[in-house]
């Protein structure tokens, strides 16, 4: 089945990039998600890569799928203290839709 | 609009007591999905239903009881907690659930289960 792994925490100043890493072990899953998730929230789709792709940017969030490595990271430029959240990246096990996430990074933006 | 409501919004209950969770989505998706975090791990998914149909029971004890009553509407009866159930119950929701076929998932806020 599929496994994910992700560094467990990120400090990052104020207006630098944060680039979050995660690393996977099934290729079966068609797309691959970023999922934030705040303090006492639920999680909030933040963006998706189609697993054919290699880069996609949406705004401030660009990501990048190496899929030889299995490797997909999530860029942040100029972070915000509202990006401090926990990340975790997914993708699905078998043939349906259950989604298999990371542990989570933990984002934290100081000033 | 990519809403997802659960309520409540927070809730203890004692070992002996039975509640139910609810979750409703207006995206006009016909697969929702019932994920337990718990306290600084990943969610992890308890059932799917596709049309209206248990598709997954991922091996969930059977004092959780999930029900659907129709596409929009999915709900979490609970019975006989221990402690251990303590945690956020999420619940999803994606397309048609359709095995083989992978669907973007949207989350509702959870429900926050204390079981004292």
């Amino acid at each position: 089945g599929e496994d994910v792994e992700q560094s467990l925490f990120l400090s990052v100043r104020e207006g630098d990039s944060s680039v979050i890493n995660c690393t996977y072990t099934d290729s079966s899953s068609t797309y691959l998600y970023w999922y934030k998730q705040e303090p006492g929230a639920g999680l909030q789709l933040l963006t998706y890569i189609f697993s054919n792709m290699d880069m996609k940017q949406d705004q401030r969030l660009t990501v990048l799928l190496n899929k030889k490595d299995k490797h997909l990271s999530l860029r942040i430029a100029d972070t915000q203290t509202g990006d401090s959240a926990i990340y975790f990246c997914a993708g699905v096990s078998g043939g349906y839709n259950k989604l298999i996430f990371g542990a989570g990074t933990r984002l934290a933006v100081h000033p | 609009d990519t809403e997802v409501t659960q309520t409540p919004k927070h809730l203890v209950m004692g070992m002996t007591n039975k509640k139910s969770l609810k979750c409703e989505q207006h995206m006009g998706h016909r697969a929702m999905y019932w994920y337990k975090q718990k306290a600084k791990k990943p969610p992890e998914l308890m059932f799917v239903y596709s049309y209206e149909k248990l598709s997954i029971n991922e091996s969930v004890p059977s004092r959780f009881s999930p029900e659907c009553p129709n596409s929009s509407l999915l709900n979490l009866h609970l019975h006989a907690l221990q402690p251990e159930d303590s945690a956020l119950y999420l619940c999803a929701s994606s397309q048609t659930g359709t095995s083989g076929n992978q669907e973007t998932q949207y989350f509702g806020p959870g429900t926050r289960l204390l079981v004292l």
